[in-house]
């Protein structure tokens, strides 16, 4: 099946940007994905980009896609202690079924 | 109210033992899906399901069965639940390219 691969952890101070990477290797992804999973909570879906968009902003979320090195970053500005969660980047490749999900990046703010 | 909710939240079972968790949506939607997370891993399918008639295997199928009961009911059962199927369970609908997941039910097998 397709890789996606992310960084276990993440600590930044608050007030700080985070920046939360992916890659993977599927070179048919049609959509890509950031989900936030708090404690004790399901997966929420936090924003998306289509593979013909190279960037895509969202209030404090920036989304930015190079599709050449497949590779998708998800910045958090002003990260607060409420953004503490796991992140996971996920890929939909042309007529896949399913979403195909990284390992999940535990995002920690420090007050 | 949840829109996709499955129960139980949490549940301990014993090696030999049969579960069944369920998932039930009042999305509407025709596709639904049973993950699990495993620490490290990420998610990994399960099973998934188009409509009432359509069954199909996931990434992950041995050991597990599910069931469509409707369109708004998809059960996945351990017929004889194994240690290493200790993990956190979730079920997910889809409409287009979004899939909505529900808050999964972490089963620990003794």
């Amino acid at each position: 099946g397709e890789d996606v691969e992310q960084s276990l952890f993440l600590s930044v101070r608050e007030g700080d940007s985070s920046v939360i990477n992916c890659t993977y290797t599927d070179s048919s992804s049609t959509y890509l994905y950031w989900y936030k999973q708090e404690p004790g909570a399901g997966l929420q879906l936090l924003t998306y980009i289509f593979s013909n968009m190279d960037m895509k902003q969202d209030q404090r979320l920036t989304v930015l896609l190079n599709k050449k090195d497949k590779h998708l970053s998800l910045r958090i500005a002003d990260t607060q202690t409420g953004d503490s969660a796991i992140y996971f980047c996920a890929e939909r490749g042309t007529g896949a079924n399913n979403l195909f999900f990284g390992t999940g990046t535990r995002l920690t703010v420090i007050p | 109210d949840a829109d996709v909710t499955q129960t139980p939240r949490n549940r301990i079972t014993k090696t030999g033992k049969r579960i069944m968790l369920e998932c039930s949506q009042t999305k509407g939607h025709d596709r639904m899906y049973w993950y699990r997370q495993d620490p490290g891993l990420g998610l990994r399918l399960i099973y998934y399901s188009f409509d009432v008639k359509d069954i199909n295997k996931g990434e992950i199928s041995d050991g597990y069965s599910v069931s469509r009961q409707a369109q708004a009911k998809f059960s996945l059962s351990l017929e004889s639940a194994i240690p290493n199927q200790t993990a956190l369970y979730f079920c997910a609908t889809s409409e287009g390219y979004i899939q909505y997941f529900g808050a999964g039910t972490r089963l620990s097998v003794l």
